[in-house]
């Protein structure tokens, strides 16, 4: 356990289903992020949040809403997704600024897969 | 944040060192090196990070050169969990009031094998 837990580990959803992926982190941190990894690419960055305000949005679709209720909480809101954006969606979360240096942490992801 | 280069994959034997380089060139004097991994399926790991000293942790050590326009990871006796993908990145340690961002590339496959 890293610290920063996602549920559910896996999911399978229709296009035309509504889904809500979770994370949770008690680290202290302030700073929640959202990452998409497709197949045999790169990870993206989708959302910030810093201090439960968003600070960054990077172009995602309006089918993928976040959500961050507290600095502890954060998250996604699926609705109407196609088929190729079935992928592993990572939560991070670090210090504000990561002035203590230690990076980012991160959860295990889940695994999504729309049909 | 400044771009970076990495081979594709590597192989190390088990036992062995794993040495991963890194090419950083147009790194600015505010940024920091941070190196990651992800073992598959998983979420990244924080490695190592510097600025321009030699660090070194339970995890690895990191040399950057004297200009900072590179680096090398170095993984002392590579064992069969450390297959993963390494990623290299550099970025600015941001101010009071902002979240940083972390932004990948592809990184380095590394391998270890009996």
């Amino acid at each position: 356990e890293t610290g920063v837990t996602q549920t559910p580990r896996h999911l399978v959803m229709g296009m035309t289903n509504k889904k809500s992926l979770k994370c949770e982190q008690h680290l202290g941190h302030n700073a929640m992020y959202w990452y998409k990894q497709s197949a045999k690419k790169p990870l993206e960055l989708m959302f910030v949040y810093n201090f439960k305000e968003q600070t960054e949005n990077n172009s995602v679709p309006s089918r993928f809403s976040p959500e961050c209720p507290n600095s502890s909480h954060l998250f996604l809101h699926l609705h109407t997704l196609q088929p190729e954006d079935s992928a592993l969606y990572l939560c991070a979360s670090s210090h504000r600024g990561d002035r203590w240096g230690y990076g980012y942490t991160f959860g295990s992801g889940t695994r999504l897969t729309v049909v | 944040d400044a771009k970076t280069t990495q081979p594709t994959s590597m192989d190390c034997a088990e036992g062995r060192a794993a040495n991963l380089p890194c090419n950083h060139s147009t790194i600015s004097g505010n940024e920091y090196v941070y190196w990651y991994r992800q073992i598959h399926s998983q979420g990244p790991q924080y490695i190592i990070h510097g600025l321009k000293n030699n660090e070194t942790n339970e995890m690895a050590s990191l040399i950057i050169t004297e200009d900072r326009k590179s680096s090398t990871l170095i993984l002392p006796h590579a064992t069969l969990r450390d297959t993963a993908v390494y990623y290299c990145i550099v970025r600015v340690e941001a101010g009071t009031g902002t979240a940083s961002k972390l932004t990948f590339g592809t990184g380095t496959r590394l391998q270890v094998t009996l």
